[in-house]
């Protein structure tokens, strides 16, 4: 079965940027739509965007417009999420997840990675 | 943004009770609303999809209902691996897509 497998854990101080790297194991990531969220110390979920890898159409969360930049390089099935500017407040996990969609026509997120720990600390 | 408000923020059940959680939204989202199970340190699970769907391979004692904007999650004699943190999820309005603020299920 296709897992996500991220890159590790990074500290980092503020104002610098992180690039977070999602890629498939056991398959390849045509015709998915890989959305990103994350998950703040003890809280839940916040959207960050998502990338249909195919197309290389990217949609953003407003909170995050212009310090987030998510990328999909088709010739290794990676897709990387990258975010600039970082503050204090961005320290969380960092999941990628695919987006299914249910006959219905509604969406889930069904396939996530294990999740990327970023600590923004001076 | 749909606002997801999620109750309670915690309860303590024992093994074999049947546990229920309710998922309001701001707003209609139809029936567009998924349930995640997390526990510690792991990525969390797509349980149930489109209100009342079971996602494959999901025990058949986890059930969702509601429409609009009241939905319920009930897990029916609850199991030890079931003691875990709960989210709904609505999808029904362009991203983003919100999450409630989640229930913990702790042992009793």
């Amino acid at each position: 079965q296709v897992q996500l497998v991220q890159s590790g854990a990074e500290v980092k101080k503020p104002g610098s940027s992180v690039k977070v790297s999602c890629k498939p194991s056991g398959g390849t990531f045509i015709n998915y739509t890989i959305a990103w969220v994350r998950q703040a110390p003890g809280q839940g979920f916040e959207w960050m965007g998502r990338i249909i890898t195919i197309f290389g159409h990217t949609s953003y969360g407003q909170n995050l417009q212009g310090r987030l930049i998510l990328t999909a390089d088709k010739s290794t099935s990676t897709v990387y999420m990258e975010l600039r500017r970082l503050m204090p407040e961005d320290t969380g996990v960092y999941y990628c997840v695919t987006i299914f969609r249910a006959p219905s026509g509604s969406f889930g997120f069904d396939l996530w990675g294990q999740g990327t720990l970023i600590t923004v600390s001076s | 943004d749909i606002q997801m408000t999620q109750s309670p923020s915690s309860l303590s059940a024992s093994v074999g009770d049947r546990v229920t959680i309710t998922c309001r939204a701001s707003e209609t989202v139809d029936i567009y609303l998924n349930w995640y199970q997390q526990k510690p340190g792991v990525a969390p699970k797509l349980l149930i999809f489109d209100a009342s769907s079971l996602q494959n391979g999901v025990p058949s004692r986890f059930s969702g209902s509601g429409s609009g904007t009241q939905f319920t999650l009930t897990i029916n004699s609850l199991q030890p691996e079931d003691y875990a943190t709960y989210y709904c999820q609505q999808t029904y309005s362009p991203p983003p897509w919100t999450f409630g603020q989640g229930t913990k299920v702790e042992v009793k």
